[in-house]
């Protein structure tokens, strides 16, 4: 593919559900980013992966963020028992190595009612 | 001190003009500086990046200026046209960008 791509674009979900929102980043690409864009706002770093490593996690809101990329590849963000503040857009963002330039995905728009 | 903080809001300028985005930090751990362009339903796109060691870095119409001292960086549009609108964020990283911190965005309009 030509770029980070993300899937579903929009999802809608009622409280209380979970759902699972997909990154395929650039191949070959190690590093991957996943941020969360509140409304009119700038993207707020969730989590940081170098191939499986998730290594910093520290902008994941809650325990009910969880994020996984088993393969080195694809990557998943799973949101459990989802809550209104949680509507937002979730960017993803790959990387070729650990430096350099981060090439970002159209996001997720998730909107929970 | 993790915050970055951008001014203006937004900004709106005729055609030829030359808007200005302003941003501060605090973490002087901070290492690198780039600025995103963000259109409507899609996802930021690199524009232009500075390390610490410079002032100024050109890369076609847009420069960045950048005051270690002072914590603060800025983004200026030489001959902005309608295309340049859009919305623009400053960054900040450290660790060789393993945790970018964002700035709240400057809606730009670029009128005809």
């Amino acid at each position: 593919g030509a770029g980070v791509s993300q899937s579903p674009r929009y999802k809608v979900a009622k409280r209380g559900q979970d759902v699972a929102l997909r990154c395929d980043p650039i191949s070959g690409h190690v590093s991957l980013f996943w941020y969360q864009q509140a409304l009119g706002q700038g993207p707020e770093f969730l989590t940081y992966f170098q191939n499986e490593a998730q290594l910093d996690k520290s902008g994941l809101p809650s325990d009910r963020f969880f994020a996984e990329r088993p393969e080195g590849s694809v990557s998943t963000l799973k949101i459990q028992r989802t809550q209104q503040e949680d509507s937002a857009v979730y960017l993803c963002a790959s990387r070729w190595t650990g430096t350099g330039e981060q090439y970002f995905g159209p996001g997720t728009r998730l909107t929970v009612t | 001190q993790q915050q970055v903080k951008q001014s203006p809001q937004s900004l709106i300028v005729q055609k030829g003009g030359i808007p200005i985005i302003n941003c501060a930090y605090e973490n002087t751990a901070f290492d690198y500086f780039p600025w995103y362009q963000q259109f409507p339903g899609k996802g930021p796109a690199l524009l232009i990046a500075i390390r610490p060691d410079v002032s100024e870095k050109k890369e076609g119409r847009f420069t960045i200026s950048f005051n270690k001292s002072a914590k603060q960086f800025s983004l200026h549009i030489m001959d902005s046209q309608p295309g340049d609108s859009a919305t623009y964020f400053c960054a900040a990283s450290n660790n060789y960008g393993q945790n970018f911190v964002f700035g709240p965005g400057t809606r730009l309009s670029v009128l005809p």
